[in-house]
């Protein structure tokens, strides 16, 4: 069983600041995934970014990164250089590499503030 | 424009109705799956279908079926719709990124569903 917690449930940031959403997750799989997704007013789930649990190196994406904490669970992502289109749901998840299942966190909506 | 997408967008039923919702995928994928949206639950399996010809139970599964009708298409029936069924749908199907070989989800574009 997995479980994914986003405690966040806003978060809010000025233009062109950094900001961080956290997530924490528990899985008893030994390798895993986790990933970022954004949900603007559209709808569409969009992958922003995604670590592979066995990897020790932070994984980035142009303005987004991870801080990846494996003995601690905890997978946050860091938005640099916030523009207004990054305003949206953002929801943290985590697969196990052999199932099927994909589970998420209640999602943290961030503001960006011109 | 490859993807995947759900119809309908909207719905409002009644109690006791039935629907299906469809959902289709041009990607070749063999996995697709069918989520709910709440608020502050963040996104919830109902059903997966690993391949054409299986379906299994998500974390969710009460008050629906549904058919892998062909590869491309994995439809959500409501049999008696529920005013706890109101919530958002969303049709994925699951590809392995040929690079670093992780699996990832393509999710249409959602479909809102109103029981009253």
């Amino acid at each position: 069983a997995q479980t994914v917690t986003q405690s966040q449930p806003e978060m809010s940031v000025q233009e062109a600041e950094t900001v961080t959403l956290s997530c924490t997750y528990d899985t008893s799989e030994s390798d895993y995934y986790l990933f970022w997704y954004k949900q603007p007013p559209s709808r569409q789930m969009i992958l922003v970014i995604r670590q592979e649990a066995y990897k020790q190196q932070n994984a980035t994406e142009n303005r987004f990164s991870v801080n990846f904490q494996k003995a601690a669970k905890s997978f946050s992502l860091k938005i640099s250089d916030s523009q207004l289109g990054d305003a949206a749901m953002y929801f943290c998840a985590c697969r196990n590499n052999a199932g099927n299942m994909l589970t998420f966190g209640g999602g943290t909506r961030l503001m960006v503030k011109p | 424009n490859a993807g995947v997408t759900q119809t309908p967008k909207f719905q409002v039923l009644k109690t006791g109705q039935s629907m299906t919702l469809q959902c289709a995928q041009d990607m070749n994928h063999n996995s697709m799956y069918w989520y709910r949206q709440d608020p502050g639950m963040g996104l919830r399996l109902i059903y997966y279908s690993a391949s054409e010809g299986t379906t299994d139970k998500g974390e969710v599964p009460n008050g629906y079926n549904v058919s892998r009708l062909n590869k491309r298409e994995f439809s959500l029936r409501l049999e008696s719709a529920a005013p706890s069924q109101t919530s958002v749908y969303f049709c994925a199907s699951r590809s392995r990124d040929r690079w670093s070989g992780a699996n990832v989800l393509t999710f249409g574009a959602g479909s809102r569903l109103t029981v009253l």
